[in-house]
């Protein structure tokens, strides 16, 4: 199994879907998650850090279940401007952070 | 805002030759990271590095690199005899602290090295 499992998409929505995402992680022990989103053949930046009670920011609401060791990100109300990959990552151990594959998503006018 | 910024942002090497990439952290950051991402892949873990020492690193990271803080604000990669698998964008991150809820990373806008 992947330390860290994204399906790959490309999810296509239209402007205005609402669309989740899920990833999950192998290493039980694993304390910090995090959801970066990156634009084609530029850098990882952070979206949002999940927490265990579950967050949310504007658009965006990130959700971890400890117990199935998934994580989900849903974006309501997509903008042009999410089309991007978004990565899911996790501590696997001390400070090394694993990144998943990544999910591409594509709005559409 | 604070930015982590990296030099080359592209550089092209003959295979077998040695190349630096440079990185100047976030300066109240404590942490420092190199990650690469090879053309179509996912982002991989290289080495970490605190209080002037590696911290961690991956099995990706063989004798074939180094790093070095050779002063107060560069993080350098070093990366001897180039192999063609070499080319990827390189990032380099750097963090406040780690811990549950602490290691957010912040990367720079990467190094390309292209391997011929």
């Amino acid at each position: 199994r992947k330390e860290v499992e994204q399906d790959p998409g490309p999810f296509n929505v239209p402007e205005g879907a609402t669309v989740a995402f899920n990833c999950t992680y192998s290493n039980s022990a694993s304390q910090s998650f995090f959801w970066y989103r990156q634009d084609c053949r530029k850098e990882p930046k952070l979206l949002m850090s999940v927490y265990s009670s579950g967050n949310e920011d504007g658009r965006f609401t990130a959700q971890l279940n400890r117990a199935s060791q998934y994580i989900s990100l849903l974006i309501r109300d997509s903008k042009l401007s999410d089309s991007a990959t978004y990565l899911c990552v996790v501590n696997t151990a001390g400070n090394m952070l694993t990144f998943g594959g990544g999910t591409r998503l594509m709005v559409k006018p | 805002e604070p930015e982590v910024t990296q030099t080359p942002s592209h550089q092209v090497t003959q295979m077998g030759q040695e190349v630096i990439l440079r990185c100047v952290p976030i300066s109240n950051h404590l942490y420092f990271y190199w990650y690469r991402q090879i053309l179509g892949q996912k982002v991989e873990f290289l080495v970490s590095f605190y209080n002037n020492e590696i911290s961690e690193k991956s099995e990706i990271f063989d004798d074939q690199f180094s790093v070095e803080r050779p002063d107060g604000s560069n993080f350098t990669l070093k990366i001897r005899s180039t192999k063609l698998e070499d080319s990827a964008m390189y990032f380099c991150a750097s963090s406040r602290a780690t811990g549950a809820g602490a290691n957010v990373l912040t990367f720079g806008a990467g190094s390309r090295l292209t391997v011929l």
